[in-house]
């Protein structure tokens, strides 16, 4: 198993651009995260899904961030419109039973 | 509210020093509580959960709900211990969702 897999790697754009993040649990996982790190506040938990369904969406800063979870093998983070103050690392974690989570490498956001 | 608190964002020992992360917790239940470890260039992973009570690479972190610490101890610091290391807490009522500390960056000098 390849563990978590989130794609782009780094991804650089202009403010007011659209931006998705993608994420691939592990196979049968059935609790996914996304977080978001920065130097300033370290990790936030921004949303998680249980079976598919978001259970605890406090984190998610405005509306400009939106989450899906269409499948049990993958889900999404949309930020639209992007801004600078949103550049950081964002990432993708899966558990099975609420237990040991599993994370992604990670996307590198930059926004211009 | 912070329900974990790491005192400490920088922390530099040398190599063959003891080491110790501090970790405090707000919570009035029974939590479950972990040390996530990040080193450089690597994803974040699991170090070690109390429940299990085990010593991973040479840590070792002891629940003192007395005094709702968990601090994160090795005798003996290596050079390859440097990385950034996240307390994390499981509260009984909210199962799935861990609570992040800030994080402590350790370094360990040669």
């Amino acid at each position: 198993d390849a563990g978590v897999i989130q794609s782009p790697r780094h991804e650089v754009t202009e403010m007011g651009q659209e931006v998705t993040l993608r994420c691939k649990p592990i196979s049968g996982h059935d609790y996914l995260f996304w977080y978001r790190q920065t130097m300033m506040r370290g990790l936030e938990l921004l949303i998680y899904f249980n079976n598919n369904v978001p259970i605890d969406d406090s984190g998610m800063p405005e509306d400009r961030f939106s989450a899906k979870m269409p499948n049990a093998s993958f889900s999404t983070l949309k930020i639209q419109p992007s801004e600078p103050r949103d550049s950081a690392v964002y990432f993708c974690a899966s558990s099975l039973f609420s237990y040991e989570q599993f994370f992604g490498p990670g996307t590198r956001l930059t926004v211009l | 509210a912070q329900r974990v608190t790491q005192p400490e964002k920088l922390l530099s020992v040398f190599k063959g020093a003891p080491v110790e992360l501090k970790c405090n917790y707000s919570y009035s239940g029974s939590p479950e509580l972990f040390w996530y470890v990040q080193y450089s260039r690597q994803r974040l992973q699991l170090l070690l959960r109390h429940i299990s009570r085990e010593s991973i690479k040479g840590f070792t972190a002891d629940l003192n709900k007395g005094e709702t610490s968990f601090h994160l101890k090795k005798p003996f610091a290596q050079e390859e211990d440097s990385a950034m290391y996240y307390c994390a807490l499981i509260r009984g009522s909210t199962l799935g969702r861990l609570y992040f500390g800030r994080g402590t960056q350790l370094t360990v000098w040669p």
